[in-house]
C-alpha cells in the first residue's frame, strides 16, 4: 500500500528566503506526481505534475524534482513571499492506476 | 479558464439524512473522482468513474454512498443516511485521458463542506 509523507509538517520563515518541502513515497512504481496548494478551507490548486519519467518540472517561482528510485520528490520555493503562506500537498498515482494518494501536508507561513 | 464546479459550497443537515452533493467536471474531462478531507486529515480517495461507471472506490466508499452522472455534464455524490463522521469536506476531480500532449493532470473544484449534526 502506498504511504506519503511531508516532511516538515509546518514551515515558518521570513519573507525572501528559498525554501525545500520534502515529499516521500514507499512505492517507487508511480505514474506521475501532482503538487498541490490549499488555502484554509478551500480546494487544491495543481502547482506541478512531475510524470514518471521526468526529473523536475518548473513554473515561475516552484521547481519540482523527482527521484523515483529513492521513492523522493522536492519542491523548492524561490523567493518566498507572503502570498506563499498555504498547506503545501504532495500527491502520487501509481503505475497502472487510477487515484491519486495523498501526503499529509506541509502548512508553510512566510512571515513579512 | 476551465474549472471544476462543486455545489452547494456548504451544507449542514442532520443525522440519517439523505445528502446529494453536486459537480460540474471540466467539459472535455473523462474521469471524475470523489475526495473527502476530514478536519486536519489528511486528503482521502472515495471514487473513481469512468465510461459511466465505477471504475474504482475505496474501503470508505460503503454502501452508503453512491455516485451518478445524470446528464452530460453533472456528477453527484450521495450519502443516503448521513452519520457524524461524516462531517468532511468532499472534493469533485477530473482528469482527462492521459495521452501525447495530455499529462492526466488532476483539477479538483473548491469542495463542499459537509457539516452533520
Amino acid at each position: 500500500k502506498q504511504e506519503v509523507t511531508q516532511i516538515p509538517a509546518a514551515l515558518s520563515v521570513p519573507e525572501g528566503e528559498n525554501l525545500v518541502l520534502n515529499c516521500s513515497f514507499t512505492d517507487s512504481a508511480i505514474y506521475n506526481l501532482q503538487w498541490f496548494r490549499q488555502d484554509p478551507g478551500k480546494g487544491l490548486t495543481s502547482l506541478l505534475l512531475i510524470q514518471s519519467s521526468q526529473r523536475e518540472q518548473t513554473s515561475g517561482r516552484l521547481n519540482a524534482s523527482l527521484d523515483k528510485s529513492s521513492g523522493r520528490s522536492t519542491l523548492y520555493i524561490a523567493a518566498s513571499q507572503p502570498g506563499d503562506s498555504a498547506t503545501y500537498l504532495c500527491a502520487v498515482r501509481k503505475e497502472y492506476g487510477n487515484k491519486l494518494v495523498f501526503g499529509a501536508g506541509t502548512i508553510l507561513r512566510v512571515k513579512s | 479558464e476551465p474549472e471544476v464546479t462543486q455545489t452547494p459550497s456548504h451544507q449542514v443537515t442532520q443525522m440519517g439524512q439523505e445528502v446529494i452533493l453536486r459537480c460540474v467536471p471540466i467539459s472535455n474531462h473523462l474521469y471524475f473522482y470523489w475526495y473527502r478531507q476530514i478536519l486536519g486529515q489528511k486528503v482521502e480517495f472515495l471514487v473513481s468513474f469512468y465510461n459511466n461507471e465505477i471504475s474504482e472506490k475505496s474501503e470508505i466508499f460503503d454502501d452508503q454512498f453512491s455516485v451518478e452522472r445524470p446528464d452530460g455534464s453533472n456528477f453527484t455524490l450521495k450519502i443516503r443516511s448521513t452519520k457524524l463522521e461524516d462531517s468532511a469536506m468532499y472534493f469533485c476531480a477530473s482528469r482527462t485521458v492521459a495521452r501525447q500532449g495530455n499529462t492526466g493532470e488532476l483539477f479538483f473544484g473548491e469542495g463542499s463542506r459537509l457539516t452533520v449534526l
